[in-house]
């Protein structure tokens, strides 16, 4: 079975931290995407990723940076957190165009 | 500015009824088209897709139209069921973006018994 996980469900963080969010696949996917899930804004890209140290950014990349040093892992990293970045946070990864995606379970980061 | 946009946040449905659920776009390049399901504190899960040269695509209960002309696509549940309660999100491609999907901002189906 297909699997992307991300390393933690829930994460508690201080305004000023340097945060780190972890996302693994096993399915040899090319691409590699990062999203934030908010009440009434639903998903938005923040970065992808379409090979390995590759990146792009998404439409909302603003206080995010990335790493993707292997095809399988892919770094989603908060240069300094602040509470507007409270939210969850989904990673998925793609096969190519016209296929969907597989996320991972989702990380919700709390900022305080 | 929101490119794909589902404009009702939620739904309600009896148990055994149809469920219907919208989405519009602007973005004429889109040329692929999805529905994914989320439960809470879970990654969506893929649900159906649709390709721009067709109109219709079904698997099973779920149902997927396309036109094209009014840049509008739906979701037909039949018969809706309670465990279908959850959010849904459309979704679009255009080709040569790098695989990247642009969400809409998603419908909350309630099914009641």
């Amino acid at each position: 079975d297909v699997k992307v996980t991300q390393s933690s469900r829930y994460l508690v963080k201080r305004t000023g931290e340097k945060v780190f969010l972890e996302c693994v696949q096993d399915m040899d996917h090319e691409n590699m995407f990062w999203y934030r899930q908010d009440p009434g804004l639903g998903l938005r890209l923040i970065y992808f990723s379409y090979d390995v140290k590759m990146k792009e950014k998404g439409d909302i990349p603003e206080g995010y940076s990335v790493s993707r040093e292997k095809k399988e892992r892919f770094s989603l990293i908060l240069e300094s957190a602040s509470t507007n970045q409270t939210s969850m946070y989904l990673c998925a990864s793609r096969v190519g165009q016209g296929y969907g995606y597989t996320f991972g379970s989702g990380t919700r980061l709390t900022v305080v | 500015d929101q490119q794909v946009k589902q404009n009702s946040p939620s739904l309600s449905v009896q148990e055994g009824r149809i469920s219907i659920l919208n989405c519009d776009y602007t973005n004429s390049m889109f040329d692929y088209f999805l529905w994914y399901k989320k439960y809470p504190a879970e990654g969506p899960t893929f649900l159906i897709s649709i390709s721009s040269i067709k109109d219709k695509n079904e698997d099973g209960r779920f149902t997927v139209f396309l036109n094209k002309s009014a840049k509008h696509l739906s979701l037909h549940i039949v018969p809706s069921q309670p465990g279908d309660s959850a959010v849904y999100f459309c979704a679009a491609s255009e080709a040569g973006t790098a695989s990247k999907l642009t969400f809409g901002t998603g419908t909350r189906l309630q099914v009641t018994l």
